[in-house]
């Protein structure tokens, strides 16, 4: 069965330094794999997905995210953050064995600090 | 492109009353809309799948009597919490998918429901 683990429940970096925002999962099937952003009281916006395409996917704002199969790995980075980058990150999941519905992680909170 | 929207964007209601939440594609036909629930703090979890002009195929544990799902066009979508209990206060949330590309969701604003 699909998984994702979202490694930190809680990350806080200054202005300007790099973001990382971790992420494993688990699929018996090649996945589809998404990053989406939440800021407060809002619907989800997608930054990136990867599907079989570049491993290195470059989305939204400045993040991009690497797939790396031999470690069931997708983290989230960005080099620089910015006041408006805090919100509530999730990563998700899908593939075949989950008729392609999206499986979300649990969520990382990112606080950035001035 | 593809935005979606939900009305109400909150909502307050009194216990055993119903209530309906609507969830329309503005620019683009959703063959397929999708309803999760999302508690304070935690991670979105799918309710319900439904494809226009089917009935609603509903996840484990969601009861599909207490959560009626209308699928009536390609562009609109409508939960309606029937009886509702202060348990249903939740933010629910809906997503739509084109024909074909169901794995590429557009996610509405939300719906933050209250029931006191």
């Amino acid at each position: 069965a699909q998984s994702v683990t979202q490694l930190d429940s809680h990350v806080s970096v200054s202005e300007g330094t790099p973001v990382l925002l971790r992420c494993n999962y688990s699929s018996s099937y090649s996945p589809s794999l998404f990053w989406y952003v939440q800021h407060p009281n809002k619907g989800l916006q997608l930054l990136l997905k990867y599907t079989s395409a570049a491993t290195l996917v470059k989305g939204i704002n400045g993040f991009e995210a690497e797939f790396k199969k031999s470690e069931t790995s997708f983290h989230l980075t960005k080099p620089s953050a910015h006041m408006s980058d805090a919100a509530e990150y999730f990563c998700v999941v899908s593939d075949v064995d989950s008729s392609y519905k999206l499986i979300f992680g649990s969520g990382t909170r990112l606080l950035v600090r001035p | 492109g593809a935005v979606v929207s939900q009305h109400p964007s909150w909502v307050i209601c009194k216990s055993g009353t119903s209530v309906k939440i609507e969830c329309r594609s503005l620019d683009f036909q959703a063959t397929t809309m999708f309803w999760y629930r999302q508690f304070p703090k935690q991670s979105l979890m799918l309710m319900a799948t439904s494809n226009e002009g089917s009935k609603a195929t509903y996840e484990q544990g969601v009861e599909k009597d207490k959560f009626l799902i209308n699928h009536a066009s390609l562009t609109l979508s409508t939960l309606t919490v029937t009886s509702a209990h202060p348990e249903d206060s939740s933010f629910y949330i809906c997503s739509a998918a084109q024909h074909g590309n169901i794995n590429e969701q557009y996610f509405g604003p939300g719906t933050r429901l209250t029931v006191t």
